[in-house]
């Protein structure tokens, strides 16, 4: 099981520019989840996928955040335009049912 | 709202000396509750994990935890810690049947060798 996969690792782009991010889940888990890490904010839940299907964004903080999941073994973390204060480290994580999540290594963006 | 309060920020100890880490959560009913570590530069990990059953969890790398449902509280205990684990750790919550928990602030860890 090659685990949740998050690319790129490392992304650094002038402001203003459009941002993705991608992520593949774990195969046969059903939930897939985008977090945001900031040292002042910590571990902040985006959004998450249930079956494919877009559950909750409540915490996708502006219209310049969108998530998509095309399929079951491939989401997205688009921002357009990008900005300064989206600098953080982006996680991915999935689960099947009830459990623990399983993150990715995750992304690590800096706008500048 | 549902919430999960990590009390210590930062602890800092020396090799081979016990460690506990605070955890309390404000959840009334079933609750599954969770220990996350995050490595310098790496992504986040389970440890443990609790759902029902004995309170007294144990996790990888010789960590425990034990849940208090009097207390609110799964507190993450190693008797004796190594400078491997300087780390991030996060507590998580879930109310019963739910799949997003809520996580703690963090403490961090530093081990001194």
């Amino acid at each position: 099981d090659a685990g949740v996969i998050q690319s790129p690792r490392h992304e650094v782009t002038e402001m203003g520019q459009e941002v993705t991010l991608r992520c593949k889940p774990i195969s046969g888990h059903d939930y897939l989840f985008w977090y945001r890490q900031t040292m002042m904010r910590g571990l902040e839940l985006l959004i998450y996928f249930n079956n494919n299907v877009p559950i909750d964004d409540s915490g996708m903080p502006e219209d310049r955040f969108s998530a998509k999941m095309p399929n079951a073994s491939f989401s997205t973390l688009k921002i357009q335009p990008s900005e300064p204060r989206d600098s953080a480290v982006y996680f991915c994580a999935s689960v099947r049912g009830v459990g623990g999540y399983t993150f990715g290594s995750g992304t690590r963006l800096t706008v500048v | 709202a549902q919430s999960v309060s990590q009390h210590n920020h930062h602890v800092i100890l020396s090799e081979a000396a016990s460690l506990e880490l605070g955890c309390n959560y404000s959840y009334g009913g079933t609750v599954n509750l969770f220990w996350y570590v995050q490595y310098p530069g790496q992504h986040l990990q389970l440890l443990l994990k609790y759902f029902s059953g004995d309170p007294l969890v144990k996790g990888i790398k010789g960590f425990e935890a034990e849940f208090i449902k009097s207390k609110f509280s799964f507190n993450l205990r190693k008797p004796s810690v190594q400078w491997s684990d300087t780390a991030e750790y996060f507590c998580a919550a879930a109310s019963g049947g739910s799949y997003i928990p809520t996580f703690g602030r963090g403490t961090s860890l530093i081990v001194h060798p």
